[in-house]
């Protein structure tokens, strides 16, 4: 079955701290790559996407994340975290061929940014 | 511009009953998807909806059902609740067809079943 996996449960970093977070999925096809991400009271909300092309995708709030097919990854990055960036975040992949929407969610990466 | 929109917000329901929410996209938003949202199993996904069909179904009992207006909006209902149906209920929007467009969340409706 298609699943995608989050290594880190629970991140704990100070302020300025560089940031990544794994993800990677088991689907050997063509896939589109989400992340999402929930601050505290909030709606889940786009970070990035990954459809095709430069495999460096840049999101918002200053997020990247790269795909890298062969090892089936997506992984996120931020250089420095702000206190602000405490959240949840959810990486999630949809299989191209599968012509719906469902997305396929890992189990989320809760991480708290210190002051 | 609105969001997507769930109501209502909380729900608390007993053991045996139905339940039905529902969900507003956003303005223009014809693709409509539910995932259910626990602690144990995290984000799973229900239902996606585009121009009044369901396009796809994920692997819940058929006690939970959906469909979608010809205005976009959705219900979806959940009959003879059970308490592992306590949840988060999440619906989202997307222009097109979901696997094309981004999918953007509603708050959610918080279902509890004792």
């Amino acid at each position: 079955a298609q699943s995608v996996s989050q290594h880190n449960h629970h991140v704990i970093l100070s302020e300025a701290a560089s940031l990544e977070l794994g993800c990677n999925y088991s689907y050997g096809g063509t896939v589109n790559l989400f992340w999402y991400v929930q601050y505290p009271g909030q709606h889940l909300q786009l970070l990035l996407k990954y459809f095709s092309g430069d495999p460096l995708v840049k999101g918002i709030k200053g997020f990247e994340a790269e795909f890298i097919k062969s090892k089936f990854s997506f992984n996120l990055r931020k250089p420095s975290v702000q206190w602000s960036d405490t959240a949840e975040y959810f990486c999630a992949v949809n299989p191209a061929s599968s012509n719906t929407g469902k997305l396929i969610f890992g189990q989320g990466t809760t991480l708290q940014v210190k002051p | 511009k609105a969001g997507v929109t769930q109501t209502p917000r909380y729900l608390i329901k007993t053991r045996g009953q139905q339940v039905t929410l529902s969900c507003s996209p956003i303005s223009g938003h014809r693709s409509v998807s539910w995932y259910q949202q626990t602690p144990g199993q995290g984000l799973q996904f229900l239902f996606e909806y585009f121009s009044e069909t369901q396009r796809n179904k994920g692997n819940f009992p058929g006690r939970f059902s959906g469909r979608q207006f010809s205005n976009s909006r959705s219900e979806m209902n959940v009959s003879t609740l059970e308490l592992g149906d306590s949840a988060l209920y999440l619906c989202a929007s997307s222009k097109e067809m979901a696997y094309n467009s981004p999918l953007h969340f509603g708050n959610g409706t918080r279902l509890t079943v004792t």
